[in-house]
């Protein structure tokens, strides 16, 4: 199993410009959560999935859109970039058997 | 308003010292309490995890301390080595809900050989 994969690894955006950040996982793991992690700031969660089809909101969830049309893909979009989304981002899924959540190797974003 | 408060920021031990990360919860909701460790460039990864009903979880040289009525719980690293160094992370959720996770904003750990 290649686990929990996210790409691109690195990004750099202007200001306005949109992007997808791609996360997939081949566990069959019905949920999946994006995070960003910013400096002194621990993990924020952005959006969650318990399953395909349906999503919700995190604790910052602004500038952020989701969907889940798959059990393995759960794509992030920014619609427009702006400077303060420059951060890491990590998705990460678990099973609905057990609480731990595995994490994706992250990608770095920049706005300029 | 921060749910799950950690300290300290970092922390230097030497080699076979016992780092001591704690962090503490307001919402007495949560149930389940897992520590991440990050090391750089990689994604966080589950270390050791621990439920209310319990006091203490030890799981090889890490241990947990877990304090319901000061709502405080707490990792040891029983004799550290330059290989732990790394980012600790506390995080907090309500039971079968923990894909919405609450995390301290962690602990860089460095332990000197």
């Amino acid at each position: 199993n290649a686990g929990v994969t996210q790409t691109p690894k690195f990004q750099v955006l202007k200001t306005g410009q949109s992007m997808t950040l791609q996360c997939a996982q081949d566990m069959n793991h019905e949920y999946m959560s994006w995070y960003r992690q910013d400096p002194g700031m621990g993990l924020r969660l952005i959006h969650y999935s318990v399953g395909a089809g349906i999503t919700d909101q995190g604790e910052v969830p602004n500038g952020y859109n989701v969907s889940r049309s798959t059990t393995e893909d759960f794509p992030l979009r920014l619609l427009s970039a702006a400077p303060s989304q420059t951060s890491v981002y990590f998705c990460a899924s678990r099973t609905s058997a057990y609480n731990e959540q595995f994490f994706g190797p992250g990608t770095r974003l920049t706005v300029l | 308003q921060q749910q799950v408060k950690q300290s300290p920021q970092s922390l230097i031990v030497q080699k076979g010292g016992i780092p001591i990360i704690n962090c503490a919860y307001e919402n007495t909701a949560f149930d389940y309490f897992p520590w991440y460790q990050q090391f750089p460039g990689k994604g966080p990864a589950l270390l050791i995890a621990i439920r209310p009903d319990v006091s203490e979880k030890k799981e090889g040289r890490f241990t947990i301390s877990f304090n319901k009525s000061a709502k405080q719980f707490s990792l040891h690293i029983m004799d550290s080595q330059p290989g732990d160094s790394a980012t600790y992370f506390c995080a907090a959720s309500i039971q079968g809900g923990s894909e919405k996770l609450v995390f301290g904003k962690g602990t860089k750990l460095t332990v000197n050989p």
